[in-house]
């Protein structure tokens, strides 16, 4: 089945405890990225990918890391979180940049206390 | 810097009623593309519907169309004959270059 998985779903954490929250596409997709979810801002891009080992930033990166060494994954790093980091966070793909449907996978709650 | 708007934060219709989600776009690039996404109360997020800047036709996908127009930069929603499940949160969305850009989102209760 073609999919965009995500782990952990669901995620509570301590201010400045490392984390990763995984992402892989079994697509073959060129193009990922990871947005942020909160309320009354909808969906915010945080960073993407056009291909392997090329990244760059969204519009909200700050406090983000992401790495993209194999096409299938994009893991999102969160090297020290802060409460202001507790969202809902969903990893997509396309085939390519321009393709019009992005497949989203289902989604990572976040909470940092 | 682009920025779409929803300027509807809650709607409520009568089920089998059609039903219009706005939605305006700020850009000044000539070519993008406006998506629209539903996501229900599960949480995942489903592709609707998309147009792209240089489509003459409005977008259609069974009961979802997209009123396009461009100089007014706005790419409404029109959802034909509502369903008791398309009550849900729906975003638009605009592609510029590498990056997509969301709407705040609309919610949209369909009361049977």
């Amino acid at each position: 089945e073609a999919q965009v998985t995500q782990n952990p779903r669901y995620l509570i954490t301590v201010t400045g405890k490392k984390l990763t929250v995984t992402c892989s596409q079994n697509m073959n997709h060129e193009y990922m990225s990871w947005y942020r979810q909160d309320p009354g801002l909808g969906l915010r891009q945080i960073y993407y990918s056009m291909n392997v080992e090329v990244t760059d930033k969204g519009d909200v990166p700050e406090g983000y890391k992401v790495s993209r060494k194999e096409k299938r994954n994009f893991p999102l790093i969160l090297e020290s979180p802060s409460p202001n980091q507790t969202s809902l966070y969903f990893c997509a793909s396309s085939p390519q940049v321009l393709a019009y449907e992005q497949y989203f996978g289902p989604g990572t709650r976040l909470t940092v206390t | 810097a682009q920025k779409i708007t929803q300027t509807q934060p809650g709607m409520f219709v009568q089920e089998k009623e059609a039903v219009t989600l706005d939605c305006t776009y700020d850009t000044s690039d000539q070519s993008y593309g406006l998506f629209w996404y539903k996501q229900p109360s599960s949480g995942e997020m489903i592709f609707l519907i998309y147009q792209g800047s240089y489509d003459e036709q409005n977008a259609t996908e069974g009961r979802y169309s997209l009123n396009f127009q461009k100089a007014r930069k706005s790419a409404n929603l029109v959802i034909s004959a509502s369903q008791l499940g398309d009550s849900a949160m729906y975003f638009c969305a605009m592609r510029r270059a590498q990056k997509l850009v969301f709407g705040q989102g609309t919610r949209l209760t369909i009361n049977p």
